[in-house]
């Protein structure tokens, strides 16, 4: 497609249960990147993949988030036994090769936790 | 993370007028700096990016300085727009080690633009 794509776009799950949220990017870019905005907040740092490189994941904030990336294309968060604080916007973005460049967001999944 | 709370900076402006949004930067490391926009349900979208080697960029309508000495960042919008309201949020990438566009954003500033 023309540009990163998140699905789904909203998801209300209740607290305890497990949720995935899926990224596709742009054809062709090398680095993807998972954020998380908080109401009213900026955008908070998850996890980042590099080609075949081990991703960071310096910026998961426990151990129920995870993150995969299939074919170095298509990328899966998964959040275990959600909890309310877990309640964002989740966004992905991709850039060509992830060297100090811009990042391209899609429209992010919105999360609620009830 | 970079947020600071629920109550995010607002500038309110009149259609026509020129628009100034600041941002402070906290590494002196950081050699690599963007301007987003976010509308309301979108995701940020770029508007202009500049690197430590320079000290201002020039786009459409818009234009990013940069003072590496009291590390700052702003982004000035000519002729602002109704369409321009939304909020602005600035990024830093950390240069250091594996040197990646893991971008640090700041809290944001939310654009109003009356018509």
């Amino acid at each position: 497609g023309a540009g990163v794509s998140q699905s789904p776009s909203n998801k209300v799950t209740e607290k305890g249960k497990d949720v995935e949220l899926r990224c596709d990017p742009i054809s062709g870019h090398t680095a993807l990147y998972w954020y998380r905005q908080s109401l009213g907040q900026g955008l908070e740092f998850l996890i980042y993949f590099q080609g075949n490189s081990a991703p960071d994941k310096s910026g998961l904030p426990s151990d129920r988030f995870s993150a995969e990336r299939t074919g170095g294309s298509v990328s899966t968060l998964t959040i275990q036994r959600t909890q309310q604080e877990d309640s964002a916007v989740y966004l992905c973005a991709s850039s060509p090769q992830g060297l100090g460049e811009k990042l391209f967001f899609g429209s992010g999944t919105q999360l609620s936790v009830l | 993370g970079e947020s600071v709370g629920l109550h995010l900076p607002t500038l309110s402006v009149q259609e026509g007028d020129n628009s100034i949004i600041n941002c402070a930067y906290s590494n002196s490391a950081s050699d690599y700096f963007i301007w987003y926009k976010q509308e309301s349900g979108k995701g940020p979208q770029f508007i202009i990016d500049i690197r430590s080697n320079m000290d201002k960029r020039q786009g459409q309508r818009v234009t990013v300085l940069l003072n590496k000495t009291v590390k700052h960042l702003s982004l000035q919008i000519a002729a602002t727009q109704p369409g321009d309201s939304a909020v602005y949020f600035c990024a830093e990438n950390i240069a250091g080690g594996t040197s990646y566009g893991k971008l640090t954003f700041g809290q944001g500033t939310i654009l109003t633009v009356h018509p």
